[in-house]
């Protein structure tokens, strides 16, 4: 399995200003994906991150908001812009292991929103 | 689409007792792989056991096993022994084979183990 770590583990930011989350696997991986999950709720699927091509993001998402990064096959970033409270949430960067169709997750990002 | 329902929001076991938790789903697949994931308090997401729908046997990984029904399209838990360390939200996923490849998650049920 792969294992992912992401920086940072927790902020605490006011609102109107922007974070970038960063995610580092110990492998290359095709299929990388970021997710939002609020407090008490399940997780929901932010965008799927391809290296060399555009981000693709779900319904409810846009670039604007989340702006992602993917320059390798091994790392990629995920920017929370003008953030408001409403944003505040775990987020998750995850990787695809195509073989056996598993997925593995990072330890999360916990962020606040003042 | 696709959906996950976990109809069991919250659970509680006793301490060496046996919990099964409940995950149905709806998809017009045949081919697909489904999930349980553990997220402790310390909010890492654990892939527990995974099945393939073209098994006919249920998945085993030590202690956890499923009940896969795939007429009925159920896909249940069933902790044996349980320990204080199993407590956790539990999140049933399912993905389809071909296609988008998205992960389907259900809402999760939190499980308490009582000493």
């Amino acid at each position: 399995s792969a294992v992912i770590s992401q920086k940072p583990s927790r902020d605490i930011c006011q609102r109107g200003t922007s974070l970038t989350i960063q995610c580092q696997v110990d492998s290359q991986v095709t299929m990388m994906f970021w997710y939002r999950q609020q407090p008490g709720q399940s997780l929901t699927l932010i965008a799927t991150a391809n290296q060399g091509s555009e981000a693709t993001y779900e319904s409810g998402f846009v670039i604007d908001k989340f702006p992602i990064s993917r320059p390798n096959l091994t790392f990629s970033t995920l920017t929370v812009s003008n953030m408001s409270p409403e944003d505040s949430s775990i987020y998750l960067c995850s990787v695809r292991d195509r073989g056996y169709n598993e997925q593995f997750f990072g330890p999360g990002t916990r962020l606040t929103v003042l | 689409a696709q959906t996950v329902t976990q109809s069991q929001p919250e659970m509680s076991v006793q301490e060496a007792e046996t919990v099964t938790l409940s995950c149905t789903y709806d998809t017009s697949e045949s081919d697909y792989y489904l999930f349980w994931y553990k997220q402790p308090p310390s909010r890492q997401m654990i892939l527990v056991i995974r099945q393939e729908a073209y098994k006919q046997q249920n998945a085993t990984e030590n202690r956890f096993s499923v009940n896969f029904q795939k007429a009925a399209k159920s896909f249940s838990l069933k902790i044996s022994d349980s320990q204080l360390g199993d407590a956790a939200m539990y999140f049933c996923a399912y993905i389809y084979q071909g296609g988008s490849e998205k992960l389907v998650f259900g809402k999760g049920t939190k499980l308490t183990v009582n000493p």
